[in-house]
């Protein structure tokens, strides 16, 4: 059982490229999310599903755009990609159980140059 | 505006002792929180919750306690060990099911 995978798990990106960080889940988990974690900051969101085909905003959604178009598959697309947006992404999944918590992916680094 | 706080950036204990780490909230809405265990280079991993119906919830060596009237919840870890040495993150949900992360609190556990 894989749970949740990300790639890449590190990526250099020059200023102004663009690249979509990958998630998938195997644990038919509705509920999916992304997360950034700045050094030495929690963990902040970004966007969320709730199921195929329905995205939201987080608490810093600009400069970033998801899709959902299956229920294992959650990417994130970074357009223009800025020096602001160095830090580690991970992506989580739930099944809604709020008291179950989310389960990780190792996540992936990313640093903009 | 952190809704959620970890004041201690970092914690060192010693083999054997109890580990306490702290964590304050502002926003009343939350209705559930969470712990979660994190070593370098890996995602962070579910360890303990409680929903704000209950002070206290018990699972092995980790107990989390909740003061609703303070907005404080603690995590002890009795006896400590060295694999405990990760850091540590709580984080609280309201009925959006969105949760929110504190800062984290870095444990080192010396032998």
């Amino acid at each position: 059982n894989a749970g949740v995978t990300q790639t890449p798990k590190f990526r250099i990106l020059k200023i102004g490229q663009s690249m979509t960080l990958q998630c998938t889940q195997d644990m038919n988990h509705n509920y999916m999310y992304w997360y950034r974690q700045d050094p030495g900051m929690g963990l902040k969101l970004i966007y969320y599903s709730v199921g195929a085909g329905i995205t939201d905003k987080g608490e810093v959604p600009n400069g970033y755009n998801v899709s959902r178009s299956t229920t294992e598959d959650f990417p994130l697309r970074l357009e223009l990609a800025a020096p602001s947006q160095t830090s580690v992404y991970f992506c989580a999944s739930s099944y809604g159980g709020q008291l179950h918590g989310y389960t990780f992916g190792s996540g992936t680094r990313l640093t903009v140059v | 505006d952190q809704q959620v706080k970890q004041n201690s950036p970092s914690l060192s204990v010693q083999e054997g002792r109890i580990s306490i780490l702290n964590c304050d909230y502002t926003n009343s809405m939350f209705d559930y929180f969470l712990w979660y265990k994190k070593y370098p280079a890996e995602g962070p991993t579910f360890l303990i919750s409680i929903s704000s119906i209950k002070d206290k919830n018990e699972d092995g060596r980790f107990t989390v306690f909740l003061n609703k009237s303070a907005k404080h919840l603690s995590l002890h870890i009795v006896p400590s060990q060295p694999g405990d040495s990760a850091v540590y993150f709580c984080a609280a949900s309201d009925e959006a099911q969105k949760l929110v992360f504190g800062q984290g609190t870095r444990l080192t556990i010396n032998p």
